[in-house]
């Protein structure tokens, strides 16, 4: 019984353009969304978070935006380079509980 | 400052055989939690420490998983007996707080045979 979902487990964009990768969740109560990083052979990277008093978050490159009503989560990437090709992991859960419940992941190939 | 320590990086046992992972955590951090990801799906929450306590040790598959962490400093997670659905890459993180983002190990990828 998933909480997080990611339905899209691969995307190619090219350098430069804008990478969008989407996740949903079931549950109305969580309140906190982080997008993690992960490469090969290494662990899973923090890389942005929202609250959920938030609808936007910007760190960069990196863009979070959350649909309380619609329970959806993405991150937008722009422009797209080619060393932000990984593993990308939606994760959500209570900003007062002890644990997160994690997508399966997308991954993410820029071509140069 | 070093990061967040796990070995063995790979294991790979027979069934029934007994395994133990450990994590190093980042110094200073009294949360620690344990993740598993089984076949490229989710990464799915095993437990959590605070300092030497298990605050949440919901994820725990059953009672073969036995997770310790004395003196509040590393984690080793026990699998005995482990059977061919352990395989997996396990996962350790810590934080300094119980709010908020996690620093992650590189995982240990275990191979039950």
């Amino acid at each position: 019984d998933q909480q997080v979902k990611q339905n899209s487990p691969s995307l190619s964009v090219q350098e430069g353009r804008i990478s969008i990768l989407n996740c949903d969740y079931t549950n109305s109560m969580f309140d906190y969304f982080l997008w993690y990083k992960k490469y090969p052979a290494e662990g899973p990277t923090f890389l942005i978070s929202i609250s959920s008093i938030k609808d936007k978050n910007e760190d960069g490159r990196f863009t979070v935006f959350l649909n309380k009503s619609a329970k959806h989560l993405s991150l937008h990437i722009v422009p797209s380079q080619p060393g932000d090709s990984a593993v990308y992991f939606c994760a959500t859960g209570s900003n007062t509980g002890n644990q997160f419940y994690f997508g399966t992941g997308t991954s993410l190939t820029v071509i140069p | 400052e070093a990061g967040v320590t796990q070995f063995p990086s790979h294991s790979v046992i027979e069934k029934g055989q007994t395994v133990t992972l450990r994590c190093d955590p980042i110094s200073g951090h009294d949360n620690l939690y344990w993740y598993r990801r089984v076949m490229g799906k989710e990464i799915k929450f095993l437990l959590h420490f605070v300092k030497e306590s298990k605050q949440d040790e919901s994820g725990m598959p059953n009672n073969r998983f036995l997770a310790e962490r004395t003196g509040g400093t590393y984690s080793t997670l026990k699998v005995q007996p482990a059977e061919l659905e352990d395989s997996g890459v396990y996962f350790c993180a810590s934080s300094p707080r119980t709010r908020g983002s996690a620093f992650f190990g590189q995982g240990t990828r275990l191979t039950v045979v």
